[in-house]
């Protein structure tokens, strides 16, 4: 079992749409908890970050972490075409500056 | 002010051979951690390097070894290559001090053995 479960997807919505996207973890250990965005052909970028368990909101994006189930989620709202990458969960024990264990990654695509 | 950069951008290598990756972390950062990303799987932790020391790493075989020099930047080197190193190598560069939150990734040096 993968210490981190991610949907592969892809998964499609039109414009303007809400993703909901999501992973499971087995280490109940894990404090820190990311999303990455990856854009074809270039290096993930920090979306969003998030210390124990609880909600955060940046802009469009809201980050979910649910310690107890073992579940974090990434809302977009007003989805747009630009958001179309693959989003990349991921997670660490000390700080998100150390060893980082990140899901497969869901590509998403928002049809205009 | 640069960011995380990462050479070559594609290598092509044979089975058997040897290869090395740089790169340099973003200014002001003095930690640097590398990252292997095969296709449509989420990067895997290789190691991290800080203050010119190995100071985590991953379950990679010790064909997988690395440097830091003095100006912080970073090698990853990879002996007696297989079919399965081919993959995007992934630099990313953070502060190592407590509280230090951030890793910032570079564009990757896509790899591959023949």
């Amino acid at each position: 079992q993968k210490e981190v479960e991610q949907d592969p997807g892809p998964l499609s919505v039109p414009e303007g749409a809400i993703v909901s996207l999501n992973c499971t973890y087995s280490n109940s250990a894990f404090q820190y908890f990311m999303w990455y965005r990856q854009y074809s052909r270039k290096g993930p970028e920090l979306l969003m970050y998030t210390y124990s368990s609880g909600n955060k909101e940046d802009g469009r994006f809201t980050a979910q972490v649910d310690k107890s189930s073992k579940y974090i989620s990434l809302f977009i709202r007003d989805s747009q075409p630009s958001d179309s990458a693959t989003y990349l969960c991921a997670m660490s024990l000390y700080s998100s500056a150390s060893k980082i264990i990140f899901g497969s990654g869901t590509r998403l695509s928002i049809r205009p | 002010d640069a960011g995380v950069t990462q050479s070559p951008t594609h290598l092509i290598k044979t089975r058997g051979q040897q290869v090395t990756l740089r790169c340099s972390p973003k200014s002001g950062h003095d930690t640097v951690s590398w990252y292997q990303q095969a296709l449509g799987q989420g990067p895997q932790f290789i190691f991290q390097y800080y203050e010119e020391e190995e100071r985590q790493r991953g379950n990679f075989p010790d064909r997988f070894s690395g440097h830091q020099f003095p100006n912080y930047s970073s090698e990853l080197n990879v002996n007696a290559l297989l079919l399965g190193d081919s993959a995007l190598y992934l630099c990313a560069s953070s502060l190592g001090g407590i509280g230090s939150y951030e890793q910032y990734f570079g564009p990757g040096t896509r790899l591959t053995v023949t």
